[in-house]
């Protein structure tokens, strides 16, 4: 079993739909949680950092924790075609584990007009 | 403007050859990582490094090498005994406990 596993698969929404793109992870010891966007052949750029269980909002973004259930999601609102690429979660325990961030195996998103 | 900077953007290997990939960074960042990413397998570390001549392996270094030299540079050599190297690599850096910032990638394939 992956200590990470994102879902759903390969995600087709219209323009502005609400989508939802959640991990469960099975590590108690994660503490920090990550959202990558990684357009096609480019590198991830992070979309959003959460600490806390809780929600964390930042425009039409927000990302979700619940540590005790283990289990992190993004919604993204309104959504639009430059939306279009994978999406990656990652975490890591920070401490000792420094820079060892394990990630989700992605979701391709798709926003079509 | 302050990035990573990965050459080249392609890269093709014969069997039994060593390649070294490049990551160059000017953000002044102390940590650089180097990531493989392979499809629906997300990304998993090969190696780190928090500061100068000091580095560690991650989760899959086998068949892997690194130097650090220099803090802007952060050079992943593929060699011989990585047996299945087609993957698209990537470098990261972060002042704090984990990768933000990340490069444009290689796309590593054999011939």
């Amino acid at each position: 079993q992956k200590e990470v596993e994102q879902d759903p698969g390969p995600l087709s929404v219209p323009e502005g739909a609400i989508v939802s793109l959640n991990c469960t992870y099975s590590n108690s010891a994660f503490q920090y949680f990550m959202w990558y966007r990684q357009y096609s052949r480019k590198g991830p750029e992070l979309l959003m950092y959460t600490y806390s269980s809780g929600n964390k909002e930042d425009g039409r973004f927000t990302a979700q924790v619940d540590k005790s259930s283990k289990y992190i999601s993004l919604f993204i609102r309104d959504s639009q075609p430059s939306d279009s690429a994978t999406y990656l979660c990652a975490m890591t325990a920070g401490g000792t584990s420094y820079g060892k961030l394990t990630f989700g195996q992605g979701t391709i998103l798709t926003v079509h007009p | 403007d302050g990035g990573i900077t990965q050459s080249p953007k392609y890269l093709f290997r014969k069997e039994g050859q060593n390649v070294t990939l490049s990551c160059e960074q000017n953000l002044n960042h102390d940590a650089m990582y180097w990531y493989r990413q392979d499809p629906g397998q997300g990304l998993r570390l090969i190696y780190y490094s928090q500061i100068v001549n000091d580095f560690q392996k991650g989760d899959i270094a086998e068949g892997y090498s690194v130097s650090r030299e220099k803090k802007e540079s952060f050079p992943l050599t593929v060699t011989s005994a990585q047996k299945n190297p087609t993957a698209f690599y990537l470098c990261a850096s972060s002042s704090g406990q984990y990768a933000r910032d990340f490069g444009a990638g290689t796309r590593l394939s054999v011939l």
